[in-house]
């Protein structure tokens, strides 16, 4: 089975430019959810999607934004970039094949490498 | 709400001694704890989980790690390591969210650095 894999690998932009990042579930999983990774943060929870729906979305701002599709696959965007977007961006996807479960394992992508210059 | 304390942030170690990587967490309500391990340019790689059950773990690539109630630690221990092991390990505490959803909650993450 494929495993989450998560397009552009690598990106550069500028500030105040925009960008969407793509993530594409592991087959049969349901639950998508972001996180962003930097060096002086670590990683924090950006947001969660199950059934095309925003389940919860951690502390960061309105520039940052997703949304799910019928066949799971998710999308994030930045808009207007700042150079504190810079960061790995993880997907992770997991089966949620009940209501709700925090026993269910995770299941990381490669990330995507975001340069704001 | 939830937090990972993991307690050193750089671990150097020689190839064939065992190592230990120390995390804490604080939770209000029933834990469920992970470690993940991140090669460089990688992404996040499930090494065990605790949910229930023997407090004694065991994961991938000969880790595990034990559940301690009491002192609200998930250690990590390897008895001997490889060159290989080399990468950046990640306690994580499964946490609600407003929404009835759950997130995972991050440590800061410990550099392991085997040498020769």
């Amino acid at each position: 089975k494929a495993g989450v894999t998560q397009t552009p690998r690598y990106l550069i932009k500028t500030r105040g430019q925009q960008v969407t990042l793509s993530c594409s579930p592991i087959s049969g999983h349901r639950s998508v959810s972001w996180y962003q990774q930097t060096p002086g943060q670590g990683l924090q929870f950006l947001f969660e999607y199950f059934s095309e729906t925003q389940r919860n979305k951690g502390n960061f701002p309105g520039r940052f934004s997703g949304r799910q599709f019928s066949n799971s696959r998710s999308e994030m965007n930045v808009s207007t970039l700042e150079l504190g977007d810079s960061a790995l961006y993880l997907c992770a996807s997991k089966l949620r094949g009940r209501s709700w479960s925090y026993q269910e394992t995770q299941y990381f992508g490669p990330g995507t490498r975001l340069l704001v210059l | 709400a939830q937090s990972v304390t993991q307690l050193d942030s750089q671990v150097p170690v020689f190839e064939e001694a065992p190592v230990e990587l120390r995390c804490n967490y604080s939770s209000s309500v029933s834990v469920y704890l992970f470690w993940y391990v991140q090669y460089p340019n990688q992404g996040l790689q499930l090494l065990l989980k605790y949910l229930s059950g023997s407090t004694l773990v065991k994961g991938i690539n000969g880790f595990e790690a034990e559940f301690n109630k009491s002192q609200t630690s998930f250690h990590l221990r390897k008895p001997s390591v490889h060159i290989s092991d080399t990468a950046e390990y990640f306690c994580a505490v499964s946490a609600l969210t407003q929404g009835g959803s759950e997130k995972l909650v991050f440590g800061k993450g410990t550099k392991l650095t085997v040498n020769p």
